[in-house]
């Protein structure tokens, strides 16, 4: 499978503990995104990577929130201290800079549960 | 981002042409008109996009408005399988990084 793949797929913990995930995008692609979704609403953008640099980043993205590309591949998001609000299912997504559609390649998503 | 708007659900019977609209009217010269899809417990995945041409591909169609206020996505022979959540999205071509705003899309009930 050459698509996008996020890890876990499915998360349970704890309220104040600390949760990461992880996105892999497909190999070619130098655009990655995260986004948020919590039932009944559309996805939410939170944070943007053009190859290892973070371009973009929402008033979504609280100080408890970190993402990081290091080598410009995978990414990771990082959620400290977690809270009940932060459960949703999170989106990775990438793209080609320059490829005509500039069309978004989702990964299925990690949804997160805060107990 | 210019803001589209979309009825909350629609329903069609299978094999029939389902019509799904969506009107932008602040809409800009530079804005694209894209369409995604979200199957259930799936991520997005893009459908057709188009600036002031109607489109084509092998999933829908796209048709356009005149004046670009307004947009269809034809699914010709809906099957069960576009039950989905449809998401009508406008994104500037001038922008630096491709991100999309979405909706709340439209729902789409596929009956038997």
């Amino acid at each position: 499978d050459t698509g996008v793949s996020q890890n876990p797929r499915h998360k349970i913990t704890k309220r104040g503990q600390n949760v990461t995930f992880r996105c892999d995008p497909i190999s070619e692609h130098n655009r990655l995104y995260w986004y948020r979704q919590t039932l009944g609403q559309g996805p939410e953008f939170l944070t943007y990577f053009q190859n290892e640099a973070q371009l973009e980043k929402s008033r979504l993205l609280s100080d408890r929130f970190s993402a990081e590309r290091p080598k410009g591949s995978f990414s990771t998001l990082e959620i400290q201290r977690t809270e009940q609000g932060d459960s949703a299912m999170y989106l990775c997504a990438s793209s080609l800079r320059g490829e005509n559609t500039g069309e978004l390649f989702f990964g299925e998503g990690s949804r997160l549960t805060v107990l | 981002d210019a803001k589209t708007t979309q009825p909350n659900s629609m329903e069609s019977n299978e094999e029939e042409p389902v019509h799904l609209p969506c009107n932008h009217s602040t809409i800009s010269g530079t804005d694209y008109i894209h369409w995604y899809r979200q199957l259930p417990s799936q991520g997005p995945e893009y459908v057709i996009h188009g600036l002031t041409s109607n489109v084509n591909n092998r999933m829908a169609s796209l048709a356009i408005a005149e004046d670009r206020k307004s947009s269809t996505l034809i699914l010709h022979r809906a099957t069960l399988r576009d039950a989905a959540v449809y998401y009508c999205i406008l994104r500037d071509v001038r922008g630096s990084n491709y991100k999309l705003t979405f909706g709340k899309g439209t729902l789409l009930t596929v009956n038997p």
